[in-house]
């Protein structure tokens, strides 16, 4: 069976400070791993996908992530916060087309 | 062209009306999703289309009904909703699994339907 677990409900980081927000999953196969970013009232925006590749990925806005399998951890980092990283972000496990796991996400605010 | 279009971007109904919401995406994925999501929650899968078929049903209630007219488009038809069912609705699409790969590509997501039951 596959699950995902965000660590932290809320993160809270002063403008230009680093950003580490942190999920592990389990999976009985190889997965597909993927941080999705929300801001309020809005769809759902790719920001990364491992999908067995390198394991270090770099994403969208800056932010990046790497797939540790030993760890089974997946987190996301950036290295300096700004006021737009505000939002909710979910990490996804996908072992196929129809089995796609969302953590319960995590808020992350930005102190100016 | 990478978008997943959704409308309405805001329904408000009544219980006894009957209204749809569309979704509709251009990049040729054979596999299409309704989702629910309630404030601060994760999207909770509620549908999935594979080749125009329904494959997923995760017990919904029958006063939501699914269509995938064609395999760019998906609607979802309400009928007699409840207030609890006030929710944003959010359709994605993606490519499916070829052969006995299990490793897919991500969910393109539309910017959902806020739908208000009163």
């Amino acid at each position: 069976a596959q699950s995902v677990t965000q660590l932290d409900s809320h993160v809270s980081v002063s403008e230009g400070t680093p950003v580490l927000l942190r999920c592990n999953y389990s999976s009985s196969y190889s997965p597909s791993l993927f941080w999705y970013v929300q801001h309020p009232n809005k769809g759902l925006q790719l920001l990364l996908k491992y999908t067995s590749a390198a394991t270090l990925v770099k994403g969208i806005n800056g932010f990046e992530a790497e797939f540790k399998k030993s760890e089974t951890s997946f987190h996301l980092t950036k290295p300096s916060a700004h006021m737009s990283d505000a939002a909710e972000y979910f990490c996804v496990v996908r072992a196929s087309y129809d089995k796609v796991i969302f953590g319960p996400g995590t808020s992350l605010s930005v102190i100016p | 062209d990478t978008e997943v279009t959704q409308t309405p971007k805001h329904l408000v109904m009544g219980m006894t009306n009957k209204k749809s919401l569309k979704c509709e995406q251009h990049m040729g994925h054979r596999a299409m999703y309704w989702y629910k999501q309630k404030a601060k929650k994760p999207p909770e899968l509620m549908f999935v289309y594979s080749y125009e078929k329904l494959s997923i049903n995760e017990s919904v209630p029958s006063r939501f009904s699914p269509e995938c007219p064609n395999s760019s488009l998906l609607n979802l038809h309400l009928h007699a909703l409840q207030p609890e069912d006030s929710a944003l609705y959010l359709c994605a699409s993606s490519q499916v699994a070829s052969g006995r790969s299990i490793r897919t590509g991500e969910l393109f997501f539309g910017e959902g339907s806020r739908l208000t039951v009163l």
